[in-house]
């Protein structure tokens, strides 16, 4: 049973234009959560967390907004530049825990 | 400061060889873990530390051997290599549940 899905495996989107990267979750016990990004031959890095006491956080380009009576979150990045293609995934750490329950990941493709 | 390194960078076993990689952090993090990345599937937990001495199973812990005898190192041990074992392994260390600083993984291709 997957608890942290990311439903679209990959998203082209055009340098410039917006880029909107989606996560579901189903376990509503989960009250943080994370993005991180991965680039090839290379471990995956954080980029930006949101708690469930707040619906947006913001740092750059990158914003996260979650709207938990969806069990939804989403990663908006704006402008897209073509260094942001890499695969995004979704993360949440269990409750009290520090281990973390990844998405499938999202291959966001920002093409020049 | 290095942060997480891993080594090998890439290995091939044959069915029913052990070997052990190797996990170090330089960040003085208590908590530290092990991942694995298969094509389509997002990062599974093998097993994890929460400090010298103390390590519990995650969600895929089957095959698989951890210790931690000092803070700095977490070697995961493969006690006899299977071709599902083929995978991109990453070791982790966190000093909180916040963020996670992962290491560059370890490629592994079981015949």
């Amino acid at each position: 049973d997957q608890q942290v899905k990311q439903n679209s495996p990959s998203l082209s989107v055009q340098e410039g234009r917006i880029s909107i990267l989606n996560c579901d979750y189903t376990n509503s016990m989960f009250d943080y959560f994370l993005w991180y990004k991965k680039y090839p031959a290379e471990g995956p890095t954080f980029l930006i967390s949101i708690s469930s006491i707040k619906d947006k956080n913001e740092d750059g380009r990158f914003t996260v907004f979650l709207n938990k009576s969806a069990k939804h979150l989403s990663l908006h990045i704006v402008p897209s530049q073509p260094g942001d293609s890499a695969v995004y995934f979704c993360a949440a750490p269990g409750a009290g825990s520090y281990q973390l329950t990844f998405g499938k990941g999202t291959k966001l493709s920002v093409i020049p | 400061n290095a942060g997480v390194t891993q080594t090998p960078k890439f290995q091939v076993l044959k069915t029913g060889q052990s070997m052990t990689l190797q996990c170090a952090q330089d960040m003085n993090h208590e908590y530290m873990s092990w991942y694995r990345q298969d094509p389509g599937m997002g990062l599974r937990l093998i097993h994890y530390s929460v400090g010298a001495g103390i390590t519990d199973q995650g969600e895929v812990p089957n095959g698989y051997n951890v210790s931690r005898s000092t803070t700095e190192d977490f070697p995961l041990r493969l006690l006899s290599a299977a071709p599902s074992q083929t995978s991109v392994y990453f070791c982790a260390s966190s000093p909180n549940a916040d963020t996670q600083y992962f290491g560059p993984g370890t490629r592994l291709t079981v015949l």
